[in-house]
């Protein structure tokens, strides 16, 4: 149980498209959902903290106009990266939380996003 | 507000070594700490946590780690290391359950 997805876990895209990236909780509803970034041989970076039905929050330094975060559902958030630049090129991972697990996070398997 | 460090960014050991892979966390509350592994393009796999109760902790794949309040470390072990567990692996910590913090990583290099 508790088994969240993503999709797409490859995308190639090329600057200044915008790129969507889903994130599924299968198994189990998720009022919160996370999404991270993370950099070739570093650590996971929380980038926002999704609730459902409501606008998300980010943290300091992502731009949310940049990175827009839709929780449309219990099961769904959406990550998406408005006109993407070759900076933007990253690993993007979600999580969400599970009630009752003792504040654990379930990750999802992370897209890996290449703007050229 | 919470912290994890992570000693050695690299860490090499024989096959059927132990292996010792180090965190230390700061938090003002009770903490929630976990271990995550991670293979190449892959996310993070859940390898054990501590909640509360016994302070040490068996995960998965042999792995075990050991609450230390005093030090303010959550270390993880494996009696006898398998080519397998080569991989990066990631301590984080948690109050609320909403704020992660996570380690910079160690990567954990096998070697036959």
């Amino acid at each position: 149980g508790a088994v969240v997805s993503q999709h797409p876990s490859r995308v190639i895209c090329k600057s200044g498209t915008s790129v969507k990236i889903e994130c599924r909780s299968l198994d189990f509803q998720a009022t919160t959902m996370f999404w991270y970034r993370q950099f070739p041989k570093q650590s996971l970076m929380l980038m926002a903290t999704s609730n459902e039905g409501s606008k998300a929050t980010y943290e300091q330094g992502v731009e949310k106009d940049k990175f827009l975060i839709n929780h449309a559902s219990l099961t769904l958030s959406t990550l998406t990266v408005t006109s993407a630049h070759p900076e933007d090129s990253s690993f993007y991972i979600c999580s969400a939380g599970l009630a009752g697990r003792n504040n654990e996070q379930f990750f999802g398997p992370g897209t890996r996003l290449t703007v050229l | 507000a919470q912290s994890v460090t992570q000693l050695g960014s690299h860490v090499s050991v024989s096959e059927g070594a132990l292996v010792l892979l180090r965190c230390n966390y700061s938090s003002s509350v009770p903490p929630y700490l976990f271990w995550y592994v991670q293979y190449p393009n892959q996310g993070l796999q859940l390898l054990l946590k501590y909640t509360t109760g016994a302070t040490l902790v068996k995960g998965i794949n042999g792995f075990e780690a050991e609450f230390k309040k005093s030090e303010t470390s959550f270390h993880l072990t494996k009696p006898s290391a398998h080519m397998s567990d080569a991989a990066e692996y990631f301590c984080a910590v948690t109050a609320t359950g909403n704020q992660f913090y996570f380690g910079t990583g160690t990567s954990l290099t096998v070697i036959p």
